[in-house]
């Protein structure tokens, strides 16, 4: 069975840091990876999407990297701001059209 | 990007009462929806998987005749929770499966049954 852990669980940083979340999984045999965005009370907004042939995926500021025969994947975050204050999840899928497996998330607080 | 919306975002009822969520993919045709709940703090739960005009497989412990789930059109999802109690109060997400096999979600609906 796929577990998928994040941690820690609620990091703190001050404006303007560089920082990476880590996520790891138990089953190396993934479709994709993704990673997403919560913020409180909110649904989920999806960040970035690693197929498991890829190493790596970058959108803006935020770069995602992917090690699938260590079971790791990191969310790197640039140049942290306070907007970027959310819930961070990742999530595997273990073939086409199979489910999403989700970590518990990490709570990113970013300091003004 | 795909959008999915959920209504209604918010919901209170009685005991003992029924209460419907629909979910809606705006802008793409989704042959695959995803239902979750999520408490406080966790991360999310799938609940069941839709696919359009079948019927919908559950995980294991959860009740499909307390939560049907009806995906008649690639447009739309419901989730009823027949009969809700106090323990069914959570924040369920729907999803629509899209391109590359991304899942978009919808904004949540936040159900208190008191």
């Amino acid at each position: 069975k796929q577990e998928v852990t994040q941690i820690p669980a609620a990091l703190s940083v001050p404006e303007g840091e560089n920082l990476v979340l880590n996520c790891s999984f138990t089953d190396s045999a993934i479709y994709n990876l993704q990673w997403f965005r919560q913020d409180p009370g909110k649904g989920l907004t999806s960040l970035l999407l690693i197929q498991s042939s890829q190493r790596e995926q970058t959108s803006g500021r935020l770069n995602a990297s992917l090690d699938k025969s260590s079971g790791r994947s990191t969310l790197y975050i640039a140049a942290s701001q306070p907007g970027d204050s959310a819930t961070y999840l990742c999530a595997v899928s273990s073939g086409a059209n199979s489910k999403l497996t989700f970590g518990k998330g990490i709570t990113l607080s970013v300091r003004p | 990007g795909a959008v999915v919306s959920q209504h209604p975002s918010r919901v209170i009822c009685k005991s003992g009462t029924s209460v419907k969520i629909e979910c809606r993919s705006l802008d793409f045709q989704a042959t695959t929806m995803f239902w979750y709940r999520q408490f406080p703090k966790q991360s999310l739960m799938l609940m069941a998987t839709s696919n359009e005009g079948s019927k919908a497989t559950y995980e294991q412990g959860v009740e499909k005749d307390k939560f049907l789930i009806n995906h008649a059109s690639l447009t739309l999802s419901t989730l009823t929770v027949t009969s809700a109690h106090p323990e069914d109060s959570s924040f369920y997400i729907c999803s629509g499966r899209g391109e590359l096999d991304t899942q978009y979600f919808g904004p949540g609906t936040r159900l208190t049954v008191l």
